[in-house]
């Protein structure tokens, strides 16, 4: 199983929000390191979204947020498109050992 | 723009060792720590190893240390991956990915992956 604990699904309608928490410790997320979130489409590599401190590179929607309260985190989704359904993951860092890097089990994300 | 090429996957045996290779382009290669990541079918993504961006710094997750060795030729903007001792659980889609910084950092560009089955 994963080191960081999503949600395998959430759903939402067209204009509704969503949120995916992601669920760490205190070797990770409550270690102080930042959460980063990605999303990928059938068939296709990863995309960065959040980029840590809810940073959202160029291109990536305000539609698309990030937070991180101590051994967790949050993306949410506002006004959810249909183009939005895919699966998103949340990376971080962990002190065991030192410089791994840890991703969530992924949550695949139904518009309804 | 960036653009990351993974070549080297295929079919293989268990017991046996594959190297995979990442061509890189439109960065200052050596100027930033790359990873591997894989991913299983209908499964989420696993981190393998990761460099520095002078190749003097490697980290490898627990499942495959020992067997495999992540380097990377500066000189020719290319990442590896040498595996050895394969196992069908090693059977996945191997990504390579760009940091955005040498720190602890997002990865902000990947390649379109290259399949490795490991299978009798």
């Amino acid at each position: 199983q994963s080191v960081l604990t999503q949600p395998p699904s959430v759903s939402g309608a067209p204009g509704q929000r969503v949120s995916i928490s992601c669920t760490g410790s205190g070797s990770n997320i409550g270690a102080g390191y930042d959460v980063y979130w990605y999303q990928q489409l059938p068939g296709t590599a990863p995309y960065l979204l959040i980029s840590g401190n809810n940073n959202r590179p160029s291109g990536v929607p305000d539609r698309f947020s990030g937070s991180k309260s101590g051994t967790s985190a949050s993306l949410v989704i506002t006004g959810l498109q249909a183009e939005d359904e895919a699966d998103y993951y949340c990376q971080s860092y962990d002190t065991s050992p030192s410089g791994s890097v840890v991703f969530g089990g992924g949550t695949k994300l139904i518009v309804l | 723009e960036v653009q990351l090429l993974e070549s080297g996957g295929g079919l293989v045996q268990p017991g046996g060792s594959l190297r995979l290779s990442c061509a890189a382009s439109g960065f200052t290669f050596d100027n930033y720590a790359m990873a591997w990541v894989r991913q299983a079918a209908g499964k989420g993504l696993e981190w393998v190893s990761g460099i520095s961006g002078s190749g003097a710094i490697t980290y490898y997750a627990g499942s495959v240390k020992g067997r495999f060795t992540i380097s990377r030729e500066n000189s020719k903007n290319t990442l590896f991956l040498q595996m050895g001792g394969l196992r069908a659980e090693d059977t996945a889609v191997y990504y390579c990915a760009k940091k955005v910084h040498s720190g602890l950092a997002p990865f902000d560009s990947w390649g379109q992956g290259t399949l490795v089955t490991v299978s009798s």
